[in-house]
C-alpha cells in the first residue's frame, strides 16, 4: 500500500522567507504527484502537477520537484506572503484514472 | 456554472437515518471519486467510478452506496447513519487517460452525525 508522508506537519514563518515543504512515497511506480493548497473549511485547491517522467514543475512563485527513484517531492514557495497561510497536501497516483493517495499535510503560517 | 458541485455543504442527522449527498459535475469526466477527510488520517477513498454504471470500493466503504446513472452525478447515501461518518466529504473527477489526469474537488460536504 502507497504511503505518502509529509514533513514538517506544521510549519510558522515570517513573511518573506523562502520555504521547502517536503513530501516522500513509498511506492516510487506513480503516474502523477500533484500538490493542493487547502484553506480552513475549503476544499482544495490543485496547485502543480508532476508528470512521472517530469522533474519539475513551476507555477508563479511555487516550484514543485520529483524525484520518483528516491520517492521524494518538495514543493519551494519563494517569498511567502500571508495569503499563503493554508495547508498544503501532497498526494500521488498510481496510474491515469486512478484514486490519490494523500499525505496528512503541512499547515503553514506567514506571519506578518 | 462549469465545474464540480456538492450539495449540501453541512448536514445534521441522527444516527440510524438515511443521508445523501449528491456531486455534479460538468466537465464530463470520466472518473469521479469520493473521499472523506478526518482529523489525523487525512483523505481517505471511500468509493470510485470509472464511468457511468461502474463502480469500486475504496479504502473505507463499509456503510456507504453509490451509483452513477448519468457520468455528471455521483451521489454518496449513508444507509444508515452512525457517529463515526461524522467528517468532511469531497468529491472530485478527473478526466482519466490522455488528460494530465488532474483531479478537481468539490467544496466539500461537513456532516455531523448526532
Amino acid at each position: 500500500k502507497q504511503e505518502v508522508t509529509q514533513i514538517p506537519a506544521a510549519l510558522s514563518v515570517p513573511e518573506g522567507e523562502n520555504l521547502v515543504l517536503n513530501c516522500s512515497f513509498t511506492d516510487s511506480a506513480i503516474y502523477n504527484l500533484q500538490w493542493f493548497r487547502q484553506d480552513p473549511g475549503k476544499g482544495l485547491t490543485s496547485l502543480l502537477l508532476i508528470q512521472s517522467s517530469q522533474r519539475e514543475q513551476t507555477s508563479g512563485r511555487l516550484n514543485a520537484s520529483l524525484d520518483k527513484s528516491s520517492g521524494r517531492s518538495t514543493l519551494y514557495i519563494a517569498a511567502s506572503q500571508p495569503g499563503d497561510s493554508a495547508t498544503y497536501l501532497c498526494a500521488v497516483n498510481l496510474d491515469s484514472g486512478y484514486a490519490l493517495n494523500f499525505g496528512k499535510g503541512t499547515s503553514l503560517l506567514v506571519t506578518p | 456554472d462549469a465545474g464540480i458541485t456538492q450539495s449540501p455543504r453541512y448536514k445534521i442527522t441522527e444516527t440510524g437515518r438515511q443521508v445523501t449527498l449528491m456531486c455534479h459535475q460538468t466537465w464530463s469526466h470520466s472518473y469521479m471519486f469520493w473521499y472523506r477527510q478526518d482529523l489525523g488520517h487525512g483523505l481517505r477513498l471511500i468509493y470510485y467510478s470509472a464511468a457511468a454504471d461502474i463502480t469500486d470500493k475504496g479504502e473505507v466503504p463499509d456503510g456507504y452506496v453509490v451509483s452513477r446513472s448519468k457520468t455528471e452525478n455521483f451521489p454518496l447515501t449513508l444507509e444508515s447513519a452512525t457517529r463515526s461518518q461524522t467528517s468532511v466529504y469531497f468529491c472530485a473527477s478527473t478526466g482519466g487517460m490522455g488528460t494530465k489526469n488532474i483531479q478537481y474537488f468539490g467544496a466539500g460536504t461537513r456532516l455531523s452525525v448526532l
